[in-house]
Parts: structure tokens; sequence; C-alpha cells
């Protein structure tokens, strides 16, 4: 079934480790996005991807990092986990600008003790 | 900036019933797309309708349908004859339409959230 794969879709995680989430999709769709969800502040951007080779920060980059190094896999890395960082993390890709529409993963729990 | 605010955190409306949800949302662009997602228990982020702003027409989708008033930059959502089912978290999104420069990020504006539960 075509759509986005996140993994892993829950994570506990000791402060200061290295976390990397991952996110690939089989759409072919050229833009992607990380976001974070938490109770009673929605879901906030952290970075963005429009195309493969580029990304670009969004409302809550720090911290985190991403790379697109093809239109498939668009990984969010932690490169030292801290405990403001748990929260529910949704991948995202784009159909196409004339739709708008958003499709998401089904979201990756983290939680860093 | 976008910002999108709706402004009833939780709600609750009997099995049959109608309910609206609100959304207001602040921008100074003339062309974007609106949205309305579903968040069941299970995580997933489902679409529920989409308005294209130049579209003078409301949207609907089976029970879901929208009051769009671009003036007053409102886009709620009514759901008629609310089932079990339709207890979730929902989310209105905004959106900038991608320009031909690709310059616009084209991802979706979120507001916090209104948490719908049906009573049978």
């Amino acid at each position: 079934i075509a759509g986005i794969t996140q993994a892993p879709t829950s994570q506990i995680l000791a402060a200061g480790r290295r976390m990397t989430l991952r996110c690939t999709q089989d759409m072919r769709h050229n833009a992607m996005y990380w976001y974070r969800q938490d109770l009673g502040l929605g879901l906030r951007l952290i970075h963005y991807s429009n195309t493969a080779g580029t990304t670009g920060k969004g409302e809550v980059p720090d911290g985190y990092s991403v790379s697109r190094a093809n239109t498939d896999d668009f990984p969010l890395t932690l490169a030292s986990a801290v405990p403001s960082q748990t929260s529910v993390y949704f991948c995202a890709s784009r159909k196409g600008a004339s739709t708008g529409e958003l499709f998401f993963g089904e979201g990756s729990r983290l939680t860093v003790l | 900036a976008q910002t999108v605010t709706q402004s009833q955190p939780e709600m609750s409306v009997q099995e049959a019933e109608t309910v609206t949800l609100s959304c207001t949302y602040d921008t100074s662009e003339n062309n974007y797309y609106l949205f309305w997602y579903k968040q069941p228990p299970s995580r997933q982020m489902i679409l529920v309708i989409r308005q294209e702003a130049y579209k003078q027409q409301n949207a609907t989708e089976n029970r879901f349908s929208v009051n769009f008033q671009k003036a007053a930059k409102s886009f709620s959502l009514k759901i008629s004859d609310s089932q079990l089912g339709d207890t979730a978290m929902y989310f209105c999104a905004f959106m900038n339409p991608v320009n031909n420069y690709g310059g616009s990020q084209g991802n979706l504006i979120f507001g916090k959230g209104t948490k719908l539960s049906v009573k049978p």
C-alpha cells in the first residue's frame, strides 16, 4: 500500500543520546515535512524539504537536523536528546502544489528521560 | 505570519445531532487553502475536507461541510448526524500555495485542535 512509513513507532530514549527517526514515502512526492505534536499546541513544523537535495527550517528547528539525499527518504535526527523533545513526531509529504493536501505517516512517539 | 485559532479546546455532542467547530485565521494572502484534519485515538491524521480560498462555494463531503467566510477569515466545520466514530481531535489548518518559483514552503499551519466527543 502506497504511503508514508515512519520508524520506530515508539521509543524511550535517555537524555543526551542521539536518535534518528526514519521516514520513507513511495508516492514520489517532492515535498516532505517533519512536525511535532504536543498537547495543547497542535502540530508545529520542525523542518521541511521542497525537493531532494534541499531542506529548510520550520517553526521549531532547534535541536533537530534533517537530510534529503533522495526523493523517498527524509530522516530526522536529534543529535543530543533532551526531555523537552518528548513528543509525537509526524512525517508528511505533499501531493502537489495544486491540491495542497498533506499525507501523514502514523507518527513516532518519543520519550526522552 | 499566518496564524490559525481554534477557540474551543473541547466539545461534546449527542449522537445523531449536529455540531460546529470554529476556526479563524490571519493572513494577508488572497489565495490559499484551508483544511480540516481529524485525528482519532489511533493517532492517524485524516483529511476531512479542503477549501480553496478562490472558490466561493462551501466545500461539502458527505456529513461534513464548511462555512467559509473569507472576509471574516473564518472557516468552521459542521458535522451533521454525528456518529460515535467522529470522536477525535480536529485540527484546522492553513496553507500558502507554492508559487511558480517554489518560494513558499507549502507547509500547513495548524490550530491547537478541538477535542470532540460524541456521546451515545
